[in-house]
């Protein structure tokens, strides 16, 4: 596609459910990242994706968080037993040369309550 | 970890001012992105800066990248309404694998 597509775009979330967020990345791009963005600061890294293969996810929170890119395209974030503290915008990049800089997708604002 | 101190925080100016927007770090960066960030819309890639003591021009706008690639600004010549948005610093460890974020300068341009 033209762009980083997200979806969904907002997501409300009762504590302790699980969630899924959608990154469609564009076409031919070989690494996909995925950053957490709190109200008023920058995004922060949480996992990176070379294809098929997750190189880095030294940044997920904690075990409740998971990705996954089994083909090397669309990639999907899941949060486990939700939490207030999840509550945040979830960002998709993608990149084909990472001195050109990163794509971004509009992101997932996921409200917990 | 590397961090990326961004200043000011908050910027609100007039149409036709000038300002600048300083990304400041102990820890040096193989390369250093800035992007501009719009209310619901994810952050948007301006300009990428490499080499130390680089100046890159994008019409009214300047960056500039520290000579020891540790620090960077951005310059805004007679700003727009249309400038309006969060401004964040990303820089490059080196490996490719991730970015370091500022915390963003929330600019607002008044007309």
């Amino acid at each position: 596609g033209a762009g980083v597509s997200q979806s969904p775009r907002y997501k409300v979330a009762k504590r302790g459910q699980d969630v899924a967020l959608r990154c469609d990345p564009i076409s031919g791009h070989v690494s996909l990242f995925w950053y957490q963005q709190a109200l008023g600061q920058g995004p922060e890294f949480l996992t990176y994706f070379q294809n098929e293969a997750q190189l880095d996810k030294s940044g997920l929170p904690s075990d409740r968080f998971f990705a996954e890119r089994p083909e090397g395209s669309v990639s999907t974030l899941k949060i486990q037993r939700t939490q207030q503290e999840d509550s945040a915008v979830y960002l998709c990049a993608s990149s084909s040369r990472h001195l050109w800089g990163y794509t971004f997708g509009s992101g997932t604002r996921l409200t917990v309550v | 970890t590397q961090l990326l101190e961004q200043s000011p925080q908050f910027l609100s100016i007039q149409e036709g001012e000038n300002l600048t927007v300083y990304c400041n770090s102990s820890s040096v960066f193989s390369s250093l992105q800035w992007y501009r960030q719009e209310p619901g819309e994810g952050p948007v890639l301006l300009v990428t800066v490499v080499t130390g003591g680089e100046v890159k021009k994008l019409k009214r706008l300047t960056f500039q990248f520290g000579d020891a690639r540790k620090d960077s600004s951005l310059h805004i010549t007679a700003a727009q309404p249309g400038d309006t948005g969060l401004y964040l610093c990303a820089g490059d460890p080196g490996s490719a694998r991730q970015l370091t974020f500022g915390s963003g300068t929330q600019l607002t341009v008044l007309p």
